[in-house]
């Protein structure tokens, strides 16, 4: 079955980097995607990558997955107040529909 | 196009009532998906539209919920004799799809929230 976990919360300071891991357990996921959600607000996919490749790249975000491990961590460079979200992992199984599999979310706490 | 959006924002009612909620897709978006969310978890997928074909539904879509696409464009999702359990944000997100295929990315709206007293 599909599983992804997610610590809850992480707390950074403005300027330094922050790094949100997830791990999931299906190894057939086709796609790994990091959502964001601000309070009150739906989700916005961030960035995915593809199950094989290992690094993406998106202007302050890196996205690093280890197929073996089944890791994936989004590291957000410079992180900034408006930063402040809840950040959801999940994966989606080739084969169809697609439909994602979210984590619980990290909550993302930058302070000044 | 101002993206998805739900109605209402908000909804309390008693348990046992019917409720309603609206989703008005991105234009000319195939495929129209629902999700629940609860305090503390994420998103868990409802069921999904393709135009308005209803494709797929969760085990969690109990026999109290129905959910209609029935010109392919906005959809509502109904819930019967509401309970207490059902208090949740409900989401709505659509996408595209592609002649290939290939995933499209799925843009939420902003949610209804419901509280059942």
């Amino acid at each position: 079955g599909e599983d992804v976990e997610q610590s809850l919360f992480l707390s950074v300071r403005e300027g330094d980097s922050s790094v949100i891991n997830c791990t999931y357990t299906d190894s057939s996921s086709t796609y790994l995607y990091w959502y964001k959600q601000e309070p009150g607000a739906g989700l916005q996919l961030l960035t995915y990558i593809f199950s094989n490749m290992d690094m993406k790249q998106d202007q302050r975000l890196t996205v690093l997955l280890n197929k073996k491990d089944k890791h994936l961590s989004l590291r957000i460079a410079d992180t900034q107040t408006g930063d402040s979200a809840i950040y959801f992992c999940a994966e989606s199984i080739q084969g169809g529909s697609y439909i994602p599999t979210f984590g619980r979310g990290t909550s993302l706490i930058v302070h000044p | 196009d101002t993206g998805v959006s739900q109605n209402p924002r908000h909804k309390i009612t008693k348990r046992g009532q019917n409720v309603t909620f609206r989703c008005d897709p991105i234009s000319e978006h195939n495929r129209l998906y629902w999700y629940r969310q609860t305090l503390g978890q994420g998103p868990e997928f409802l069921t999904y539209f393709q135009n308005e074909a209803q494709l797929e539904k969760s085990r969690l879509l109990s026999d109290r919920f129905s959910a209609e696409r029935p010109k392919g464009s906005f959809s509502t999702l109904e819930i019967q004799r509401t309970e207490q359990g059902d208090s949740a944000m409900y989401l709505c997100a659509s996408s595209p799809l592609s002649g290939t295929g290939f995933q499209e990315t799925q843009y939420f709206g902003p949610g209804t929230r419901l509280l059942v007293l």
